[in-house]
């Protein structure tokens, strides 16, 4: 299995700023992925991030939007960039298992901008 | 596009009744299945998975069977707990990574005593 710690577990926010989230983890993973949770609404992939190369992001997510950083195997954040109140959401890192068996999530960051 | 689609809550029951909750999907090619629960506080964990058509996954007393004839993977148990209430995912994953899931929208289940 796979502990992961994510900071901060929660943030009020103003608009037009931006916020950088971490995820740790207890071990050495290849894939992390950002997914998030809109208000009442299920879990959408952001994008994935591997070590050592650029993160891929899915349709309708955007780098200058969602910036990520991988800078080693235990690491990596997620930046919400020029927010405005839609980007209310939970955001949850995730990593595969060593045995890729199954992901692990993140106990998430619930962000509210105002 | 893949897609999941699962049925809507929040579902009450009381203790010892049984609970069923559909999930259907679409998918271009031959994904893994999953349950995920996420219990009030804490975060999202898998429940049980199915890799391949008529497979069962099975855990803590809950079932889900891989019908590819169907497109479903519907998650059943037969005695729930108050203790079961949470809220149920179903996901796919149709690449090679079991970390990239495709969501349904969450079911919303209440136990009551």
């Amino acid at each position: 299995s796979a502990v992961i710690s994510q900071k901060p577990s929660r943030d009020i926010c103003q608009r037009g700023t931006s916020l950088t989230i971490q995820c740790q983890v207890d071990s050495q993973v290849t894939m992390m992925f950002w997914y998030r949770q809109q208000p009442g609404q299920s879990l959408t992939l952001i994008a994935t991030a591997n070590q050592g190369s650029e993160a891929t992001y899915e349709s309708g997510f955007v780098i200058d939007k969602f910036p990520i950083s991988r800078p080693n195997l235990t690491f990596s954040t997620l930046t919400v960039s020029n927010m405005s109140p839609e980007d209310s959401s939970i955001y949850l890192c995730s990593v595969e298992g060593t045995t890729n068996t199954e992901a692990f999530f993140g106990q998430g960051t619930r962000l509210t901008v105002v | 596009g893949n897609s999941v689609t699962q049925m809507e809550g929040p579902v009450t029951l009381s203790e010892e009744a049984f609970l069923t909750i559909n999930c259907t999907y679409t998918a271009t090619g031959y994904p893994s299945l999953f349950w995920y629960v996420q219990y009030p506080g804490e975060g999202l964990q898998l429940l049980l998975k199915a890799t391949k058509a008529d497979d069962k996954g099975s855990n803590k007393g809950f079932e889900a069977t891989y019908r590819k004839e169907t497109t479903s993977f519907h998650l059943e148990k037969g005695s729930v707990q108050v203790s079961d209430s949470a809220v149920y995912f179903c996901a796919l994953s149709e690449s090679d990574s079991w970390g990239k899931l495709q969501f349904g929208a969450g079911t919303q289940v209440v136990v009551t005593p």
